[in-house]
């Protein structure tokens, strides 16, 4: 089945400064990879998603790329305010599941 | 537009007791994929349903199952509760399959003692 490694797992940022989480995946027939965003006490959102068709989509401070010869694909987050403070999961899909990184524990400081 | 809801909130239960568990989706979203999420194990699928049928399992014992009625709304069930059962368990809906924009509900905590 896919496997999806996230790194890193704790993340602190100064206020302003960018964030960057990776995630790699196993399946080669993956295509659609969602980012969410867990903040404490609530479900996962879904913040930005990308095909397997596009290299790269971006909205506003949010960007992911991702590059389907090495599997791998990333999030951006510029300009970093407090209210990103939260756990960041990475997903891909396969075989119609999807199957989550182990999170990163974003912290912005002001 | 009201968002995925989930009932109850919060539930302890017994080891070997069973548990049922309630989700109501996004108005017009026909997809529900339910998920364990756990410190150790993290995010889990355990299955989606699509207009009342299971369309796919996640890798779980029998002992959890789902349900899907007409009106779209979810049910999922645990029996012979065992302590590691304990987790947060998420419904999500979509318009028509988890591969599209998914609406998590903010859980229920499952507590086994």
């Amino acid at each position: 089945g896919e496997n999806v490694e996230q790194h890193p797992s704790t993340l602190s940022v100064q206020e302003g400064d960018s964030a960057v989480i990776k995630c790699t995946y196993s399946d080669s027939a993956s295509n659609y990879f969602p980012w969410y965003k867990q903040e404490l006490g609530k479900g996962p959102q879904l913040i930005i998603d990308i095909r397997s068709n596009v290299g790269e989509k971006k909205d506003q401070r949010i960007a992911v790329t991702l590059n389907k010869t090495a599997k791998h694909f990333s999030l951006h987050i510029t300009e970093t305010q407090p209210e990103d403070s939260a756990v960041y999961f990475c997903a891909a899909d396969s075989a119609r599941q999807l199957t989550f990184g182990s999170g990163t524990q974003l912290t912005v400081l002001p | 537009k009201a968002g995925v809801t989930q009932t109850p909130r919060y539930l302890i239960k017994t080891r070997g007791q069973q548990v049922t568990l309630s989700c109501s989706p996004i108005s017009g979203h026909r997809s529900v994929s339910w998920y364990q999420q756990t410190p150790g194990q993290g995010l889990q699928f355990l299955f989606e349903y699509f207009s009342e049928t299971q369309r796919n399992k996640g890798n779980f014992p029998g002992r959890f199952s789902g349900r899907q009625f007409s009106n779209s709304r979810s049910e999922m069930n645990v029996s012979t509760l065992e302590l590691g059962d304990s987790a947060l368990y998420l419904c999500a809906s979509s318009f028509n399959s988890l591969v599209n924009e998914q609406y998590f509900g903010p859980g229920t905590r499952l507590t086994v003692t």
